[in-house]
């Protein structure tokens, strides 16, 4: 069984940037898994960031930014701040068409 | 402004079923497709399934054989069955809503908590 795979924890300085990736334990994330990116901070529903590998969700900073790189979906933060501190979830379709969550990353920002 | 909110008991007892409803506000349910989401406390997101609005449903095959989904669209609604729940089903349960053709999750409910208990 394929898994969707994360880092499960990041951290990154106030200013700087961040690259945070989703990948598979077998075989490589393309545009046809529409990767997707959710930020969800304690208490709250995730709120969405990325889709369709890097379209961003309305109202979001231009700071956030999705891409593919190399063999995996990527959500780069350039310019972190404080109110970055969260849990980054990603999502891909896998090919049984059935939508699968990464393990999640939990962003420190200090 | 579309807006989804569960609602359902907050307790359910083990071996009990769960069940929760979405009602959706602002907006139609034809043309996409409805999920349900779970989260353990202090763990990741699981995708339990989701549904058209046609009513054909997909399930997560770790929940296949205890899950049903179904949508009613003259009351804006989708509902969400799990049955034999047991004390790993303890989890803030979403709804969410999906574009056809867009696949991502746009729009979420605020989630609901639900214990089970022995």
């Amino acid at each position: 069984q394929t898994v969707v795979t994360q880092e499960p924890s990041f951290s990154v300085s106030p200013g700087g940037t961040v690259t945070l990736t989703c990948g598979l334990t077998s075989g490589s994330v393309s545009t046809t898994y529409y990767p997707s990116w959710y930020q969800q901070t304690p208490g709250q529903a995730p709120r969405t960031l990325i889709y369709s590998t890097n379209t961003r969700s309305s109202g979001v900073p231009d700071r956030f930014s999705g891409s593919i790189l190399g063999n995996k979906a990527a959500l780069t933060i350039t310019g972190a701040q404080a109110d970055d501190e969260s849990d980054y979830y990603c999502v891909l379709f896998m090919g049984s068409g059935f939508p699968v969550f990464g393990g999640g990353t939990k962003l420190t920002v200090l | 402004q579309v807006q989804l909110q569960e609602s359902g008991p907050g307790r359910v007892k083990a071996s009990e079923t769960l069940a929760l409803t979405c009602t959706v506000s602002g907006g139609s349910i034809s043309g996409y497709y409805w999920s349900w989401i779970r989260q353990p406390p202090g763990e990741g997101l699981l995708w339990i399934g989701y549904i058209s609005y046609s009513g054909s449903p997909y399930y997560n095959p770790s929940l296949k054989s205890r899950v049903s989904i179904s949508v009613d669209t003259s009351k804006n609604q989708i509902s969400l069955r799990l049955s034999s729940v047991t004390a790993a089903d303890t989890a803030v349960y979403y709804c969410a809503r999906v574009p056809v053709g867009d696949l991502h999750l746009d729009y979420w409910g605020q989630g609901t908590l639900v214990t089970v208990s022995s």
